[in-house]
């Protein structure tokens, strides 16, 4: 299946500082990718939609400007989390979208960076 | 988006068949229905996708019946490397994206 990347694994930082998380996709273009956040034995939660070349989408109850995303090209989206603070603390999982010939499309996933804000 | 609902746990032993259904009565035409695996610490790990009938590849099958309104993913001969946590998505492609929204899964524990 297509792979999905993301930078770092794991990030630990002082509470106030901002943080960037990288999402690649290695070996195909993806238009539209996504960002969630999952707490301990929870299910995953969109966050936002990605778009390369414009505005990412925000889901409800999730600040634009707390967690800002940027999609710049086709394999590369940056969730960065401003102004961390403990409660930000989770695991950030992305996704990319792969479209087949037939305009069928799979969501692939990435390894997920635990961020750890002290 | 059709909202799904998984049996929240499920026991097994090693080399037995697992089937686990996936309720999805609002389904809508455009949707396809995909199933994705997930350990503790990683990110969901893509298992098949279809959108009628059985869909089967190296390791699984996905059982859809007629209505659509339902689906079985089937995991043959499972080993304790399965246990994990099983999601059933519904989605519409073929619309510009597909958005998925994640339920409670199912939580499989494979035993020896």
């Amino acid at each position: 299946g297509a792979v999905v990347s993301q930078h770092p694994s794991r990030v630990i930082c002082k509470s106030g500082t901002s943080v960037k998380i990288e999402c690649r996709s290695l070996d195909f273009q993806a238009t539209t990718m996504f960002w969630y956040r999952q707490f301990p034995k929870k299910s995953l939660m969109l966050m936002a939609t990605s778009n390369e070349g414009s505005k990412a989408t925000y889901e409800q109850g999730v600040e634009k400007d707390k967690f800002l995303i940027n999609h710049a090209s086709l394999t590369l989206s940056t969730l960065t989390v401003t102004s961390a603070h403990p409660e930000d603390s989770s695991f950030y999982i992305c996704s990319a979208i792969l479209r087949l010939a037939g305009a069928q499309e799979t969501q692939y996933f990435g390894p997920g960076t635990r961020l750890l804000v002290l | 988006l059709a909202k799904t609902t998984q049996p929240i746990s499920m026991d097994s032993y090693e080399g037995q068949e697992v089937n686990i259904t996936c309720s999805h009565n609002n389904i809508a035409t455009n949707d396809y229905i995909t199933w994705y695996q997930q350990f503790p610490s990683q990110g969901p790990r893509f298992i098949i996708q279809g959108y009628k009938t059985k869909v089967t590849n190296e390791v699984a099958s996905l059982f859809i019946p007629a209505d659509r309104k339902s689906s079985t993913l089937s995991l043959p001969r499972v080993s304790l490397s399965d246990t994990a946590v099983y999601y059933c998505l519904v989605g519409t492609v073929n619309t510009g994206f597909q958005k998925l929204v994640f339920g409670t899964g199912t939580r499989l524990l494979v035993s020896p």
